[in-house]
């Protein structure tokens, strides 16, 4: 089935520092994908969508200049945690939407500890 | 946007049958969907229903739709350890591929 890889799998940076998660659709071409947040034992919370060329929709209340999201090719869209502090660790999880089926395919997540 | 609601925990013994319940708001998501999520791992897909049907099965699992009170459920019949997770119940929004979750239910198989 299509694979999505999200790297690095887990990062620990110092606060202050930026870190870039990449989501990669590794066999499918994905206009659309999907950043979420997810704080322990807690839900998904979606971040923001990400639109191949255009720039990306956020959810009220998430800061676009904190979290950038560029979707430069039909199969990577990035997020960066820019000047990370610890209440932003978290696992970050991303989807993406195979074009032309619809069907929507999960990476498996990025953990990032902020020090 | 849609509130979907899921008990936290469900503790069974290896053998039984599980069956976790969600409940969503919005009635007219399309598609309701089962997934599983292991510790420190990503989201797998589990099964998904039309809103236009009210069972589906595949081999142990079976989900159960009553549309009329946005109720879904999911049975693990026979269940093993490995069945040991946290389950999350998502309901789609009107944007395609826009999924609303639950808190998950973290599902404890004794042997």
């Amino acid at each position: 089935g299509a694979v999505v890889s999200q790297h690095p799998s887990r990062v620990i940076c110092k606060s202050g520092t930026s870190v870039k998660i990449e989501c990669r659709s590794l066999d499918f071409q994905a206009t659309t994908m999907f950043w979420y947040r997810q704080f322990p034992k807690q839900s998904l919370m979606l971040m923001a969508t990400s639109n191949e060329g255009s720039k990306a929709t956020y959810e009220q209340g998430v800061e676009k200049d904190k979290f950038l999201i560029n979707h430069a090719s039909l199969t990577l869209s990035t997020l960066t945690v820019t000047s990370a502090h610890p209440e932003d660790s978290s696992f970050y999880i991303c989807s993406a939407l195979e074009t032309g089926s619809g069907e929507l395919f999960f990476g498996e997540g990025s953990r990032l500890t902020v020090l | 946007g849609e509130d979907v609601e899921q008990s936290l925990f469900l503790s069974v013994r290896e053998g039984d049958s599980s069956v976790i319940n969600c409940t969503y708001t919005d009635s007219s998501s399309t598609y309701l969907y089962w997934y599983k999520q292991e510790p420190g791992a990503g989201l797998q897909l589990l099964t998904y229903i039309f809103s236009n049907m009210d069972m589906k099965q595949d081999q142990r699992l079976t989900v159960l739709l009553n549309k009329k009170d946005k109720h879904l459920s999911l049975r693990i019949a026979d269940t093993q350890t490995g069945d040991s997770a946290i389950y999350f119940c998502a309901a789609r929004g009107s944007t395609l591929g826009r999924l609303y979750f639950g808190r998950g239910t973290q599902l404890t198989v004794w042997p």
